[in-house]
């Protein structure tokens, strides 16, 4: 399978505890994104990476949020002492980012990770 | 599997029937649009795109109208079946940014 993939699929944890995801992106895609979707809600923009640089964060990521792609290759997503407003689909896409002079790029998006926090 | 489309709008429809799923875009500026098709469980899968300076495109039973002056966009599916089931997103973007701003859902239940 070469899509995108996520890891884990759903995670339960108690509020207060600390939670880390993973993305693996497309290989040749050098763009990844995170995002957030509640229940019934469309996906919300947190952040993107082009390579290894954070390139933009939403406002909606809060210094307990933080992600990483050290090698320009999969991602991490932490959150730090999870509260019950974290409970969300995270979601996780790629592109290919502008290359060839292309401007705009189609987002793949891996299956998320289902967050439930008690 | 898990619903992603509690107190979303419905479509509901019978196999065969042409389905029309609308969306209202927020934003003068975005000039790219993309139709995203949303499983349960599953993350949004790309339909079909459409740029600020066409009105129309098509693709496989699916086509999408732009209608700039009232910032609309539609979604048509012929001769629906009942695996397109599931919830459709519209998304917008603008040249220069990379972020996806996602519309509200619409469930599309399609009974054989």
């Amino acid at each position: 399978d070469t899509g995108v993939s996520q890891d884990p699929r759903h995670k339960i944890t108690k509020r207060g505890q600390n939670v880390t995801f993973r993305c693996d992106p497309i290989s040749e895609h050098n763009r990844l994104y995170w995002y957030r979707q509640t229940l019934g809600q469309g996906p919300e923009f947190l952040t993107y990476f082009q390579n290894e640089a954070q390139l933009e964060k939403s406002r909606l990521l809060s210094d307990r949020f933080s992600a990483e792609r050290p090698k320009g290759s999969f991602s991490t997503l932490e959150i730090q002492r999870t509260e019950q407003g974290d409970s969300a689909m995270y979601l996780c896409a790629s592109s290919l980012g502008t290359s060839g002079g292309l401007k705009y790029n189609e987002q793949f998006f891996g299956p998320g990770t289902r967050l439930t926090v008690l | 599997g898990e619903s992603v489309g509690l107190h979303l709008p419905t479509l509901s429809v019978q196999e065969g029937d042409n389905s029309i799923i609308n969306c209202a875009y927020s934003n003068s500026a975005s000039d790219y649009f993309i139709w995203y098709k949303q499983e349960s469980g599953k993350g949004p899968q790309f339909i079909i795109d459409i740029r600020s300076n066409m009105d129309k495109r098509q693709g496989q039973r699916v086509t999408v109208l732009l209608n700039k002056t009232v910032k609309h966009l539609s979604l048509q599916i012929a001769a629906t079946q009942p695996g397109d089931s599931a919830v459709y997103f519209c998304a917008e973007n603008i040249e220069g940014y990379s972020t996806l701003t996602f519309g509200k859902g619409t469930m599309l239940l399609v009974s054989p």
